[in-house]
């Protein structure tokens, strides 16, 4: 049974272009979270998915950043116009059960390490 | 405001002895916490978690106990190992808050031989 698979590992941008980044659940999964990583810090929450909706998205600034995560296929989470503060490791998580339930364990996935130039 | 706080970044511990690890938190809607232990350049993997209805749980060598009095837990690690080398983040969640974590700072053990 494949854990939370995230791709790429590493992404390198220059400011202006656009991150995306991909993750897939594990088998069985129906619930997705993102977390973003910056340097001595701890993981701080993004965004919350189920299939085609978005859940909480209370923790992803306002602009240049959405999330999909649609009927077929990985969840995107998607950076336009990338500045050098968005530099950080972006980690995604699934778990089988959702909102209301006291044991939520995450599973996390490798991250996606992006740098912007 | 950093509602999970781990005030120790860093901790070295002997191998064979106890290693312990703590985490405060300051919401007091909190009521699952968990304990991830994460390697560098690899995601947090989950150690063991406890909901506020229960004080202590125990796995192997993890223990993680609850003081909901003084909104702290701990995660006692015995006998430590030099793989148990990491950084240790506390997570918290509450009911009905779309189970999002947060997370502490997090504190980097070292298990020495």
């Amino acid at each position: 049974n494949a854990g939370v698979m995230q791709n790429p590992r590493h992404l390198v941008r220059r400011r202006g272009q656009e991150a995306r980044l991909r993750c897939s659940p594990m088998k069985g999964h129906s619930h997705v979270y993102w977390y973003r990583q910056l340097p001595e810090e701890g993981l701080k929450f993004m965004v919350y998915l189920q299939k085609e909706n978005i859940i909480d998205e209370s923790g992803m600034p306002k602009e240049r950043f959405s999330a999909e995560f649609p009927k077929e296929g990985p969840s995107i989470l998607r950076i336009q116009q990338v500045v050098r503060g968005d530099s950080a490791a972006y980690f995604c998580a699934s778990s089988p059960t959702g909102t209301n339930l006291a044991k939520n364990i995450q599973y996390f996935g490798a991250g996606t390490r992006l740098s912007v130039l | 405001d950093q509602q999970v706080k781990q005030n120790s970044p860093s901790l070295s511990v002997q191998e064979g002895r106890i290693s312990i690890l703590n985490c405060d938190y300051t919401n007091s809607m909190f009521d699952y916490f968990l304990w991830y232990k994460k390697y560098p350049a690899e995601g947090p993997t989950f150690l063991i978690s406890i909901s506020s209805i229960k004080d202590k749980n125990e796995d192997g060598r993890f223990t993680v106990f609850l003081n909901k009095s003084a909104k702290h837990l701990s995660l006692h690690i015995v006998p430590s190992q030099p793989g148990d080398s990491a950084v240790y983040f506390c997570a918290a969640s509450a009911t009905g808050t779309a189970s999002k974590l947060t997370f502490g700072t997090g504190t980097r053990l070292q298990v020495t031989l």
